[in-house]
C-alpha cells in the first residue's frame, strides 16, 4: 500500500529561523511528487512539482529537494506570511491518483 | 481569471437527506476530482473523472455519487447512506498526466444538523 509520511506534525519558528519539513515515501514507482500549501479553509495551492532524485526546484523562500525516499521543503528565512499547513503528495501513475500526507503545520513568529 | 469554483462554502445536512456540492471550473482540465479531508488525515479521495460522462471510484465512495454530464462540471451528492458526512470537500482538477499538477477549490465544510 502507498504511503507518504510527513514530518513533523507542527513547527514554529521564529522570524529568519531557517527549517526543514520531511516528506517520505513508500510507493511503487514513484511518478512525481508534488508540495502544496495550504490556508486554513482554503483549498490546497500548489508550489513544487518533482520527477526524480536528486531534483531541485525554488520559489521565494522555499526550495523543494527529493532522494529515492524522501523530500524536503526547505525554508530559508521564513516570514510570518509563511505560516501555514504544507502537504506532500506522491503520484504514481495509477489512475491519476494522489497520497498524501497528514502535513506540517508551520507557525511563523515574529 | 481561471479557477475553480466551490459552492456553497458551508452546508449543513439533516438526518436522511441527500446533498450535494457544486464544482466548475474554467481552466479547460480533462480530468476532475473529489476528496475528503478530516482533522489528523491526510486528503483522500471519493471519486474521479477523467473525462465527460466517465468516472471511477477512488478510496473511500461508499455513501456518494457523482456525475460529469459537461467537461466544467462535476458535482458530489452526499447521500443519507454516508454515516459520517462531517468533512471538509475538496475537488481538483488536472490535465491528465504525471507532470501536470492538480489544482483545487476553496472547498465546502459539510456538517450535520
Amino acid at each position: 500500500e502507498d504511503q507518504v509520511t510527513q514530518s513533523p506534525e507542527a513547527l514554529r519558528l521564529q522570524e529568519g529561523e531557517s527549517s526543514s519539513l520531511n516528506c517520505s515515501y513508500t510507493v511503487s514507482g514513484l511518478r512525481g511528487l508534488f508540495w502544496y500549501r495550504q490556508d486554513p479553509g482554503k483549498g490546497p495551492e500548489f508550489l513544487f512539482t518533482l520527477y526524480s532524485a536528486g531534483e531541485e526546484k525554488e520559489k521565494e523562500r522555499l526550495k523543494a529537494t527529493l532522494t529515492k525516499k524522501e523530500s524536503f521543503l526547505h525554508i530559508t528565512a521564513p516570514k510570518p506570511e509563511d505560516s501555514a499547513t504544507y502537504l506532500c503528495a506522491a503520484y504514481t501513475g495509477t489512475a491519476s491518483k494522489l497520497t498524501f500526507g497528514t502535513g506540517t503545520r508551520l507557525q511563523v513568529t515574529l | 481569471d481561471g479557477g475553480i469554483t466551490q459552492s456553497p462554502k458551508y452546508l449543513f445536512r439533516k438526518e436522511g437527506q441527500n446533498v450535494t456540492l457544486s464544482c466548475e471550473q474554467n481552466l479547460n482540465h480533462d480530468a476532475m476530482y473529489w476528496y475528503r479531508q478530516d482533522p489528523g488525515q491526510g486528503l483522500r479521495l471519493i471519486y474521479y473523472s477523467q473525462i465527460v460522462n466517465d468516472f471511477q471510484k477512488g478510496d473511500i465512495a461508499e455513501g456518494y455519487s457523482v456525475s460529469r454530464e459537461k467537461k466544467e462540471s462535476f458535482p458530489l451528492t452526499v447521500t443519507s447512506a454516508q454515516k459520517n458526512p462531517t468533512a471538509f470537500y475538496l475537488c481538483a482538477s488536472s490535465t491528465p498526466g504525471a507532470d501536470q499538477p492538480q489544482h483545487f477549490g476553496d472547498g465546502t465544510r459539510l456538517s450535520i444538523l
